[in-house]
């Protein structure tokens, strides 16, 4: 595609609850990654892919967190029992490789009541 | 503890007037440095880059950006700023050979009339 998209772009959920979101990255991009951006901080890094391969996870704050990219395109975070310290913007960006510049999505703000 | 600092959280400026938005790093090597801008609703968007050669490089929109190696800093400026250019600011490092990007908490551009 033009550029990352990702969904939905919000998302208010109740504690105790699963949730997952989205993210399509450049068509031709090979690396994902995602980050939790807290209101009036900057983007902190979660965890990345290469196609499908994860080899870093050590952004994930707990086992509650996990994300996926089966087949080396889209990818999701999933969220379970969220809780209220879970409300951030999430990002997703994507690069041609792991050492190339990253392109960022819209985010998705993620508010659990 | 390797860390990006942004000093300022606010700064106001008049329309037509100069800006300059500090960034700090503190690393043991010359990491890869980065400028973002993000404005409301919009995803992060990339202003310009520092990899290596001439310190002072040339981004999108009128921005520029000088890499002084003996003051650790990548500081951001801008001759003459427009309403448009109002935004959060964000300055950002990657460590050579590795694949995360390191934020700082940003700078929140608001631009009189």
């Amino acid at each position: 595609g033009a550029g990352v998209s990702q969904s939905p772009r919000y998302k208010v959920t109740k504690r105790g609850q699963d949730v997952t979101l989205r993210c399509d990255p450049i068509s031709s991009h090979a690396t994902l990654y995602w980050y939790q951006q807290a209101l009036g901080q900057g983007p902190e890094f979660l965890t990345y892919f290469n196609y499908e391969a994860q080899p870093d996870k050590s952004g994930l704050p707990s086992d509650r967190f996990s994300a996926e990219r089966p087949e080396g395109s889209i990818s999701t975070l999933t969220i379970q029992r969220t809780e209220q310290r879970d409300s951030a913007m999430y990002r997703c960006a994507s690069s041609l490789g792991s050492q190339e510049t990253q392109y960022f999505g819209p985010g998705t703000r993620l508010l659990v009541l | 503890a390797q860390s990006v600092t942004q000093p300022d959280i606010h700064i106001t400026v008049s329309e037509g007037a100069s800006l300059e938005l500090r960034c700090n790093y503190s690393y043991g090597a010359t990491p890869y440095l980065f400028w973002y801008v993000q404005s409301p609703g919009q995803g992060l968007q990339l202003l310009l880059k520092y990899f290596s050669g001439d310190t002072l490089v040339q981004g999108i929109k009128g921005f520029e950006a000088e890499f002084k190696r003996s003051q650790s800093s990548f500081n951001l400026r801008k001759p003459s700023v427009h309403w448009s250019d109002a935004a959060e600011y964000f300055c950002a490092v990657r460590i050579q050979g590795a694949q995360k990007l390191v934020f700082g908490q940003g700078t929140r551009l608001t631009i009189n009339p």
